[in-house]
This record gives structure tokens, C-alpha cells and sequence, in this order.
């Protein structure tokens, strides 16, 4: 089956800093690479996210680039702010959604 | 229009009860999920409801039941809790097409 791996675990940067945050997968199937961010309490959130067909995408200050040829997709934020202080969650997907499998999770604190 | 709700927020079990988490989404989609969420290891899928009336295992099944009331509600059943189902849990439901999934707010349970 698929298999996500993301790192850091653990990002700290200040704020107006950039933040990457990186992920490679196995299953050269999947075709679409969601990225969700978690606020403490709270359930994920859907962010950005990007189909296999195209090799970035931005949406104001949050990118996400996509190479497929190396298996690997990356989140990139910048002008960070304290708000984007959250645990972020890439997941890579095949087919129908009980086919989404999920990275283990960037912890990102942005210090004012 | 609240998305996807799940009760209770907490809850603290001994080790052999039994309990029932409640899932309902007010956004008329076919499909839902139970995920749980370990430190470290991202988000796993238990099981899944593809539509009312179907269930199906997903990555981590054991020690769980589930159950599709009808297209709102999908509920996930402990039957004689372990510690090791100590986690939090999201009930998900995926937009029609499978893309963004809709998360509630998590349930944190505590088996003593």
C-alpha cells in the first residue's frame, strides 16, 4: 500500500520566516495530494491541495509543489504569521477517498 | 449549517466498557469515516460508509463496529474498550467526487 513521509515533525520559525514542509510517497498511482491543517482542538482542515497533472499551485501566501518523478510534494508558506501556528497533515490519494493515506504531521509554531 | 458533529468532545472509559460515538453531517453526502489520531502517526482509517447502507474496513478495524443509521449519521462502536484505543477520534465526510473531506471537531477517549 501507500506510504507518506513528512518531515520535520517539529518546525519553529519566525514570524514573516518562511516554512517548508516536506512529504514523499510510494504508490505512483496517487494522483491527488491534499494538505490539511489542524488547529489544537479541532478537527483538519482542508488548506491547499494539488492534482498529479500540475506542478504547483498557490493560494496567497500557502504553495504546494508537486514532482512526481521524485515521488515527493512540498508545502511552502510564507510571510508566516503567529495564526499559522497549527499541526499541518500532507496526504496522498488513489482512487476514491478510502484510499487517502496521511503523513504523520509538521507541528509549525511561528513565533511573534 | 454545522458540517460534521461528533459527541462526546471527551470521554474516560475503564478498560472493558463498552461505548458508542456519534457521528451526523448535515452536508447530504454519501460517504463517511472514522479515522483515529496517535501521536506520531498521522490519521488511520477504521472504517468506512461509502454510502447508507454499506460499511467497510479500513486500515485499523479491529476492536471496532460501526454502524450507518442513515445518510446523516454513522456511529462507531467500542465494544469492551483496551487502553490501547486511547486516541482521538474523527468522524470525515469526503465531498461527493472524493475530494475535500469535511472533519468534526474530534472526540479525545481515555481508556483507563
Amino acid at each position: 500500500g501507500e506510504n507518506v513521509e513528512q518531515h520535520p515533525s517539529t518546525l519553529s520559525v519566525q514570524e514573516g520566516d518562511s516554512a517548508v514542509i516536506k512529504c514523499t510517497y510510494s504508490d505512483s498511482a496517487s494522483n491527488y495530494f491534499p494538505w490539511y491543517k489542524q488547529e489544537l482542538g479541532k478537527g483538519p482542515q482542508l488548506i491547499i491541495d494539488i492534482r498529479s497533472n500540475v506542478g504547483e499551485k498557490k493560494d496567497q501566501r500557502i504553495a504546494v509543489t508537486l514532482n512526481k518523478t521524485a515521488k515527493h510534494f512540498s508545502l511552502h508558506i510564507t510571510e508566516t504569521q503567529p495564526e499559522d501556528s497549527a499541526v499541518y497533515f500532507c496526504a496522498a490519494q488513489s482512487g476514491g477517498y478510502q484510499k487517502v493515506t496521511f503523513g504523520t504531521g509538521t507541528k509549525l509554531q511561528v513565533i511573534p | 449549517n454545522a458540517g460534521v458533529t461528533q459527541t462526546p468532545k471527551f470521554q474516560v472509559l475503564k478498560t472493558g466498557q463498552s461505548m458508542t460515538l456519534q457521528c451526523a453531517q448535515d452536508m447530504n453526502h454519501n460517504s463517511m469515516y472514522w479515522y483515529r489520531q496517535d501521536p506520531g502517526m498521522g490519521l488511520r482509517l477504521i472504517y468506512y460508509s461509502a454510502s447508507e447502507g454499506t460499511t467497510d474496513k479500513g486500515e485499523v478495524p479491529n476492536g471496532y463496529n460501526v454502524s450507518r443509521l442513515n445518510k446523516r449519521e454513522f456511529s462507531l462502536r467500542l465494544e469492551s474498550a483496551a487502553p490501547s484505543q486511547t486516541s482521538v477520534y474523527f468522524c470525515a465526510s469526503p465531498q461527493q467526487g472524493a475530494t475535500e473531506a469535511f472533519f468534526g471537531q474530534g472526540t479525545r477517549l481515555t481508556v483507563v
